[in-house]
């Protein structure tokens, strides 16, 4: 069965070092990867979206890489801010539907 | 616009009692989904309308009916509440547009805190 795999543990960092998260698959071939950020009491928001047969996305300080071969995505954040502490959730796309990932929470202390 | 309302933001329900959820989009989107968040489970999908007209089943439908009712509302319904049930559910919307890589982004609502006891 597929199955999506993110660090379960939180992840703390100190403002202004790079934040690097991880997205694992198994049993899929995505032709997407999205990743989204969840506050507490709220609704995930779309950041990112990566195709197959694209290595690297950039929007401001989020980088996105998508390695179909290792079945990996690593989600980073440039220069983090407190602002960016939050739930990151990664999915894989299927024509019509999305697969979650668990999330994986990020702490940047000032 | 308000993008993807959802109501109610709270609901206690007794095991067995029966309940509505509902979910309204006004950025005229095609497909409409349903998920629940639960800790340590994620977000799992219960069922989705791709189109007005559509319903299909997601990963954890059992417990659940959904109704799209026109192109901007999407039901959820609860016949017989269980505790199992207890979770915060989701509604999300995406436009679907053969070719157009933005398509695939789905938007959410804030959510429905449901407990049953």
């Amino acid at each position: 069965s597929q199955k999506i795999e993110q660090n379960s543990e939180a992840l703390n960092i100190q403002e202004g070092k790079t934040a690097t998260l991880t997205c694992n698959y198994t049993n899929y071939s995505p032709a997407y990867l999205q990743w989204y950020r969840q506050d507490p009491g709220r609704g995930p928001v779309f950041l990112l979206l990566i195709r197959e047969n694209e290595k690297e996305k950039r929007k401001e300080r989020l980088k996105v890489t998508f390695d179909t071969t290792l079945k990996q995505s690593l989600f980073h954040i440039t220069a983090s801010q407190p602002a960016d502490s939050a739930t990151y959730l990664c999915a894989l796309s299927g024509y019509s539907t999305l697969t979650f990932g668990k999330g994986t929470m990020l702490l940047v202390s000032p | 616009n308000a993008g993807v309302t959802q109501t109610p933001k709270f609901q206690v329900l007794k095991t067995g009692q029966s309940m509505t959820l509902q979910c309204a989009q006004d950025m005229n989107h095609n497909s409409m989904y349903w998920y629940r968040q639960d800790p340590g489970m994620g977000l799992r999908l219960i069922y989705y309308s791709a189109s007005e007209g559509t319903t299909d089943k997601g990963e954890v439908p059992n417990g659940y009916n959904v109704s799209r009712l026109n192109k901007r509302e999407f039901s959820l319904r609860l016949e017989s509440a269980a505790p199992s049930q207890t979770s915060v559910y989701f509604c999300a919307s995406r436009i679907l547009a053969v070719g157009a890589l933005s398509s695939y982004e789905q938007y959410f609502g804030p959510g429905t805190r449901l407990t049953v006891t």
